[in-house]
């Protein structure tokens, strides 16, 4: 069965470095999107990715976050600048259509900066 | 602004018993609504989901939720439970008018006790 996955799975940063995280989605889908939860917290939409640009982000996706396609198969997220409070767990989804539809999720990468 | 409640942090049952996990939404127009559920070190995958049809649903191992519109509720059950459903249960709700995002409730941990 199709899968999304991520990785690293678990990425350790220093405070201020810049780090990328993976995703390869399904690969027919062709929605695609990031969501984090904050350790205790709720998983949160950061941003969602069609037809090579952002269809719609959050408050949480400032300049400091950035996604790509690079090529056929990665979405990629990156922290420019790596705070403290961005340790969290980021999952990855996709989807083959737009909307309230089924999104299916990648394990995650958690993150953790010091 | 569409938001999820999941009363309970933390549910435990015995095995074979009745699970009940508890979700409440709130949005401004007719909702989809969701269910996933996280094993450990797994992504997110879609237990059922509500989209306007009958309101009654029927997911994946045997769960159903039931939409009631006058209780803006959308609550998990299984009649009985199997020491495999342990895991973490996360309720989500996405508009229908063009939102690609999902709003997660902050999740419901589920323990099986024999």
């Amino acid at each position: 069965e199709p899968e999304v996955t991520q990785t690293p799975s678990h990425q350790v940063t220093q405070m201020g470095q810049e780090v990328i995280l993976r995703c390869v989605p399904i690969s027919n889908h062709l929605y695609f999107y990031w969501y984090r939860q904050i350790l205790g917290q709720k998983v949160e939409f950061l941003v969602s990715f069609y037809n090579n640009e952002i269809s719609e982000k959050s408050e949480i996706f400032d300049d400091q976050f950035s996604v790509e396609r690079p090529d056929g198969s990665n979405f990629t997220l990156k922290i420019r600048s790596t705070k403290l409070e961005d340790s969290a767990m980021y999952f990855c989804a996709s989807s083959d259509r737009p909307g309230p539809y089924e999104q299916y999720f990648g394990p995650g990468t958690r993150l953790t900066v010091t | 602004a569409q938001s999820v409640t999941q009363l309970g942090s933390h549910v435990s049952v015995s095995e074979g018993a009745l699970v009940l996990l508890r979700c409440n939404y709130s949005s401004s127009v007719p909702p989809y609504l969701f269910w996933y559920v996280q094993y450990p070190n797994q992504g997110l995958q879609l237990l059922l989901k509500y989209t306007s049809a009958a309101t009654l649903v029927k997911g994946i191992n045997g769960f159903e939720a039931e939409f009631k519109k006058s209780e803006t509720s959308f609550h998990l059950t299984k009649p009985s439970a199997h020491m495999s459903d342990a895991a973490e249960y996360f309720c989500a709700v996405s508009e229908l008018q063009g939102a690609q995002k999902l709003v997660f409730g902050q999740g419901t941990r589920l323990t099986i006790n024999p």
